[in-house]
């Protein structure tokens, strides 16, 4: 069965501050894509990455970093030296090959204190 | 850019009314999905469409129906709405995959009194 845990509900950090968002999965499925949603207070889900299973680099974009580990099942999401832009709800989600079905986390919400 | 839009914000009906949720995208997308969003349960899929009157059921498809006449718009319908429907929906269109990822609308936030 597909699955994504976010295991962290809620996560609160002073702007400046480096946080890392947690998430795991588990899939059958050999080939499969992992993504990283971020929802800000105005509700639309904006895509922020992509990784399939066959690509296990890391990846640096500006503050944000992902660490996609397959041996421990996990694509952890870091945002460094936090802005209070930042504060959303983030969810991580898992796609079996064809795309036609996503399975989302529960979200983690980040707030950043100014 | 890729642009869906989501008929309304905000949407108050009553109990055992018939309720349309109509997406449109912009992008000529094959693929469309209904989700719903409730705290703690994350993003459930409850339909999608791979092509004009083309469905498929998600995960939660019970007390939903849907409708795909033209490419662009993927209408979600309520036959009864049940105040256990009260939750945010939401829509996504997807062009090819895994080039393409799914992309949102803003949401409709439906109560159901």
């Amino acid at each position: 069965a597909q699955k994504v845990t976010q295991a962290q509900t809620e996560i609160s950090v002073v702007e400046k501050e480096d946080v890392t968002l947690d998430c795991v999965y588990e899939t059958r499925d050999t080939t499969y894509y992992l993504f990283w949603y971020k929802q800000p207070p105005s509700g639309e889900l904006v895509f922020l990455i992509r990784r399939n299973s066959f690509d296990e680099q890391n990846e640096i974009s500006g503050r944000y970093s992902w660490n996609f580990q397959k041996s421990t099942s996990s694509f952890n999401f870091t945002i460094t030296a936090s802005q209070v832009v930042d504060s959303a709800v983030y969810f991580c989600a898992l796609s079996e090959p064809t795309g036609n079905q996503f399975y989302f986390g529960t979200g983690t919400s980040l707030t950043v204190i100014p | 850019d890729v642009k869906v839009t989501q008929s309304s914000r905000y949407l108050v009906k009553r109990t055992g009314e018939k309720v349309f949720l109509e997406c449109v995208q912009d992008m000529d997308h094959e693929n469309m999905f209904w989700y719903r969003q409730d705290p703690g349960l994350g993003l459930r899929l409850i339909y999608f469409s791979y092509d004009v009157k083309m469905k498929e059921k998600g995960d939660i498809p019970e007390g939903y129906s849907v409708s795909r006449e033209k490419k662009e718009r993927f209408s979600l319908i309520l036959e009864s709405a049940s105040t256990n429907q009260t939750s945010m929906y939401l829509c996504a269109s997807r062009g090819s995959f895994p080039t393409d990822t799914q992309y949102f609308g803003p949401g409709t936030r439906l109560t159901v009194l």
